[in-house]
């Protein structure tokens, strides 16, 4: 079975500051799509950033970057000038033309 | 566009009641994809449909369970003899195709007392 890893459960930040969340994935496939998905408190999934496995570039989203590294199946999701309202959960995807497969997810707190 | 939308939010039944869930996908999504998610876990998925056809069930699925997307529009989830195990927040998503993102309903809050 094919699977997500977020080895960080907690992590916090202080408010304009950098914070680095890390996933590795596990598989054998060489084309598949990458998704970190954000789920604030009681509030609904929603998604952060995308990576195609076949684009060397790493995505960006405003404050939102990834370190996509294919050869150690990792993913990490690094967001700059951390503001209050990034606080949640963050959760790391993986699919290819199936259903997502997601880690168990990294809380994320920010300091004011 | 009013995104995917899921009702009830929440729903409270008794141990051996059968209850339903409904999900609303974004109209021009032709995948739809349902999930649970309990406390502190990411989703887990359970079933999905592209268009009216079901093409995979997670053998999370017991007999028990039972989805359905008749005119490949709207789903329903339904759990027969609920269990206090099935408390959970069960989650819909949509997507066109599935290199799409996957966009995701606010969720129904199951608890079984």
């Amino acid at each position: 079975a094919q699977t997500v890893t977020q080895s960080q459960p907690e992590m916090s930040v202080q408010e304009a500051e950098t914070v680095t969340l890390s996933c590795t994935y596990d598989t054998s496939e060489s084309d598949y799509y990458l998704f970190w998905y954000k789920q604030p408190p009681s509030r609904q999934m929603i998604l952060v950033i995308r990576q195609e496995a076949y684009k060397q570039q790493n995505a960006t989203e405003n404050r939102f970057s990834v370190n996509f590294q294919k050869a150690a199946k990792s993913f990490s999701l690094k967001i700059s000038d951390s503001q209050l309202g990034d606080a949640a959960m963050y959760f790391c995807a993986k699919c290819r033309d199936t259903p997502l497969v997601f880690g168990k997810g990294t809380r994320l707190s920010v300091i004011a | 566009d009013t995104g995917v939308s899921q009702d009830p939010r929440h729903k409270i039944t008794k141990r051996g009641q059968n209850v339903t869930f409904r999900c609303d996908p974004i109209s021009e999504h032709n995948r739809l994809y349902w999930y649970r998610q309990t406390l502190g876990q990411g989703p887990e998925f359970l079933t999905y449909f592209q268009n009216e056809a079901q093409l995979e069930k997670s053998r999370l699925l017991s007999d028990r369970f039972s989805a359905e997307r008749p005119k490949g529009s709207f789903s329903t989830l339904e759990i027969q003899r609920t269990e206090q195990g099935d408390s959970a927040m069960y989650l819909c998503a949509s997507s066109f195709g599935g290199q799409g993102e996957q966009y995701f309903g606010p969720g129904t809050r199951l608890t079984v007392t």
